[in-house]
Formats: C-alpha cells, sequence, structure tokens
C-alpha cells in the first residue's frame, strides 16, 4: 500500500532563516505531488505541483520554492523566511495529474516563524 | 482564487443528530470532492461526485449536487463525536486537472 511522510512534524524557526520540508511517498512509482499551505482555520492554498523528476510549477509566486530530486521525494524550501510563510504545510499525491483522481495527503508540517 | 465556499463555517451538534454541509463554487466543473480533516492532521477523501450526477452515498454519508445551482451537499446521518472534524470541497479548474478548495466547515459533534 501506498503511504506518504512528511518531516518534521512541528518547526520554529526564526525570520530570514532558512527552511527546508520534506515529503517522501512510498508503494508507488511516478505520482504526481504538492505542496499545499493551510492558513489557521481556512482552506487549502496550492503552492507547487510536479508531474516528474526535476518539473515543478509554482502556483502563487512567494519566496518559496520547490524541488524533486528524485521520482518520490518533494522539497520545499526557503532562504529567508517572512512572518506570513507561518502555517500548516501539507503534502499530497495523486497517481495522475486530473481532478478526478483522489489526492492522499500526508500528515502536514506545523511551521511557526518567529 | 477560491472555487467552492463551505457554508456554514462553524456548526455544533448532537451526537445522533444529521450535519448538512453546503458548498458553492463560480465556474462549471467536471467534478466534486469531499474531504475530511481532523484537527492538526492531513486531509482524507470522503467522496467524488461527477458533474453528471446528483446523488451519491457512501455510509452514513450522502452527496447531492446541483450543476444549475452550482452547489454540492454533504450530509452525514447519525452523526458520532468521531465526526468531529472541518470538511472541505473541492472542484476541479477548468482544465480538469487542478482541485481547488474551499475554506472548509469546522463541525463539532458533542457527545
Amino acid at each position: 500500500s501506498q503511504t506518504i511522510h512528511q518531516w518534521p512534524a512541528t518547526l520554529v524557526q526564526p525570520v530570514g532563516s532558512p527552511l527546508s520540508l520534506e515529503c517522501t511517498v512510498e508503494g508507488t512509482s511516478n505520482p504526481n505531488l504538492y505542496w499545499y499551505r493551510q492558513a489557521a482555520g481556512r482552506g487549502l492554498q496550492l503552492l507547487f505541483y510536479s508531474v516528474g523528476i526535476g518539473q515543478i510549477s509554482s502556483e502563487v509566486p512567494q519566496n518559496l520554492s520547490a524541488s524533486r530530486p528524485q521520482d518520490r521525494q518533494f522539497i520545499l524550501s526557503s532562504k529567508k523566511l517572512l512572518l506570513s510563510d507561518s502555517g500548516f504545510y501539507l503534502c499530497a499525491w495523486s497517481p495522475r495529474l486530473a481532478s478526478t483522481d483522489t489526492q492522499y495527503f500526508g500528515p502536514g508540517t506545523r511551521l511557526t516563524v518567529l | 482564487s477560491q472555487q467552492g465556499e463551505e457554508d456554514p463555517q462553524a456548526l455544533s451538534i448532537q451526537e445522533g443528530e444529521n450535519a448538512t454541509m453546503n458548498c458553492s463554487y463560480k465556474t462549471s466543473i467536471n467534478n466534486l470532492q469531499w474531504y475530511r480533516q481532523n484537527s492538526g492532521r492531513g486531509l482524507v477523501h470522503l467522496i467524488l461526485i461527477r458533474s453528471n450526477e446528483r446523488e451519491k452515498h457512501s455510509g452514513r454519508l450522502r452527496v447531492t449536487l446541483d450543476t444549475s445551482k452550482k452547489s454540492s451537499s454533504l450530509l452525514i446521518t447519525a452523526s458520532r463525536a468521531a465526526d468531529t472534524a472541518s470538511y472541505f470541497c473541492a472542484t476541479d479548474d477548468n482544465a480538469g486537472n487542478m482541485l481547488t478548495f474551499g475554506g472548509g466547515t469546522r463541525l463539532m459533534v458533542k457527545p
């Protein structure tokens, strides 16, 4: 069966510090991968998605970037965090890039920027 | 921009009662999905309804879709305390590839 992992689970970082969040998927090949951010009590905002190694699409301009160095690894990064980067970051995967596919979510990373 | 908007934003009911959550969207869709999120956790897919379907059931869940009104509803019958969670609708974009999630309804079921 497929599983999706995210780490760390929680992170507290000072403003201006770098960020690296990791997401890995097991039990499937060539998944479509997604990074979402969720503000407290709000819906999900799609940040990036990837259909394959090295292929990243950005949905929202910001100081975050994403990379996919391996088929089942998706990384979210920042060189300098802002206060507004605080939130709950969710990674998800789907078999295809199609809205009829279920998206499977990881447990999330709670990021607090102070 | 947000396609789906849930209503109400928060709902509190007693165990055993039915819970109804609504989702409205702006542009035509190919399908609509409902997800559940327990506090501090990832989302879990509940059900998908296609634009040519009007109603779908899964256990205690009933989803309806009215494309003429651009709205969907999620009904949870005989609610349980374990149903306490946030519920989100997600609609597809014009190309039918990506999902756009609404702001969610926070449901609290009191024992």
